[in-house]
Parts: structure tokens; C-alpha cells; sequence
């Protein structure tokens, strides 16, 4: 089952605006993260937060993280072209059986028009 | 080094026939994934190891799914009797915890494209 549920599941937008991405969870977690995938190719990694940080930067990359509401955002600021993929979160179940894997959400399609 | 790897890209296989897919992680590497991942849909996950030892199973592995990393090396994912369901990307991934605890990020390979005609 996916632990992690994105909002929206489509975001088309022009190149230089910003694009934000939510993830709302069920459980408590150890990390959340954040990856993006081109069309018919592997995940790569984005950014980590831990459940005890708010917010954390990369580059043009934003994520926040409110553990008390289950939810996690991902901002790109000024998008590129290059920046067209699906963008996933993954969630690091804390606790149980289940340390040591990500699961994963249903992912956001994010097309940025020239 | 470079990076996750699998073998094949690609595998078209009639219904019923048994197929063996091949991933050798980042060579430092303590943990290896297999995760499945259908269109439109995020990876799910199938099994991880942590050296040589399979700590966990998904449901989702059947009993015609069987998974092994021997020596803590490379791994094979192997699907006997195959099903027009079992069509997906198989994806493997690996990482390194030092902590024996927690996910950390994951390496991905391009993933094995599996059609069952």
C-alpha cells in the first residue's frame, strides 16, 4: 500500500515559475524524501529531511516538513524545461518491521512548457 | 564506480516462462532494494537486503518470486511462471547505513522493463 499521497498528481506550468508539490503521510516517520524520475528511467534522489528538522534547502529546492499535520512540501523555484519529470516522496517508516525502507507515493507529473 | 546497473534493460517473455533479472549495486554498499513500479503508479516495494541477509518480503512477493544476494554482492530477482501481471519496471536500488537503522537515500539502477506476453 503507499504511505504517501501527492498533490496534485498533474502541475503544468511555465518555464521560470515556481512549481509546489505536497505529500501527506499516515505514520509516524524516521525521514521523508523526496525523488524524481524521467520517463522509463530509475529514481534519483532529491533531498532528505529528518523528522526532527522543519525545512531544508538544495539549490533551487525547498522542502518543509510538519510532522504534527503528516505532510511534507516540495518548491522548485524559477523551473526549467529540464525540470519535467514525475516527483515522488518517501516515507521512512519509524518503528515496527518496517525500518530500514522507503515507501513511496503515486507521484506528481510536473510538465514545465518552454 | 558506475552506479546501480541492471541486466537487461529489457525482457519480453511468453506467459509461464521464468525470468531472472540481474542488479549489482554501488560497490560499498551495505543495502540492496527491489522495488516494482507499474505506469503511472510509484515504486512498491518487494524486498531489501542488508549484506547477505533478506530482512524483509512484501506480500506482494508471491512464492513464485525469489530474491538472492549472495555474498552480499550482486543480486538477482527471479520470477518463475510468470504472469501477464507481472509486467512492470523492476527497479533496483541500493544504499549505506551505518546506523543498521533508518532508510538513507537510495541509489537507483534504469531499472529491467518486463512485458508478459
Amino acid at each position: 500500500s503507499q504511505q504517501g499521497e501527492e498533490d496534485p498528481q498533474a502541475l503544468s506550468i511555465q518555464e521560470g515559475e515556481n512549481a509546489t508539490m505536497n505529500c501527506s503521510y499516515k505514520t509516524s516517520i524516521n525521514n521523508l524524501q523526496w525523488y524524481r524520475q524521467n520517463s522509463g528511467r530509475g529514481l534519483v534522489h532529491l533531498i532528505l529531511i529528518r523528522s526532527n528538522e522543519r525545512e531544508k534547502h538544495s539549490g533551487r529546492l525547498r522542502v518543509t516538513l510538519d510532522t504534527s499535520k503528516k505532510s511534507s512540501s516540495l518548491l522548485i523555484t524559477a523551473s526549467r524545461a529540464a525540470d519535467t519529470a514525475s516527483y515522488f516522496c518517501a516515507t521512512d517508516v519509524a518503528g515496527g518491521t518496517s525500518y530500514g525502507k522507503l515507501t513511496f507515493g503515486q507521484g506528481t507529473i510536473l510538465t514545465v512548457h518552454p | 564506480d558506475t552506479g546501480v546497473s541492471q541486466d537487461p534493460r529489457h525482457k519480453i517473455t511468453k506467459r509461464g516462462q521464468n525470468v531472472t533479472f540481474r542488479c549489482d549495486p554501488i560497490s560499498e554498499h551495505n543495502r540492496l532494494y527491489w522495488y516494482r513500479q507499474t505506469l503511472g503508479q510509484g515504486p512498491e516495494f518487494l524486498t531489501y537486503f542488508q549484506n547477505e541477509a533478506q530482512l524483509e518480503k512484501s506480500r506482494l512477493l508471491s512464492d513464485r518470486f525469489s530474491a538472492e544476494r549472495p555474498k552480499g554482492s550482486f543480486s538477482t530477482l527471479e520470477i518463475q511462471r510468470t504472469e501477464q501481471g507481472d509486467s512492470a519496471m523492476y527497479l533496483c536500488a541500493s544504499s549505506f547505513s551505518s546506523t543498521g537503522t533508518g532508510a538513507e537515500k537510495l541509489f537507483f539502477g534504469s531499472g529491467t522493463q518486463l512485458s508478459v506476453l
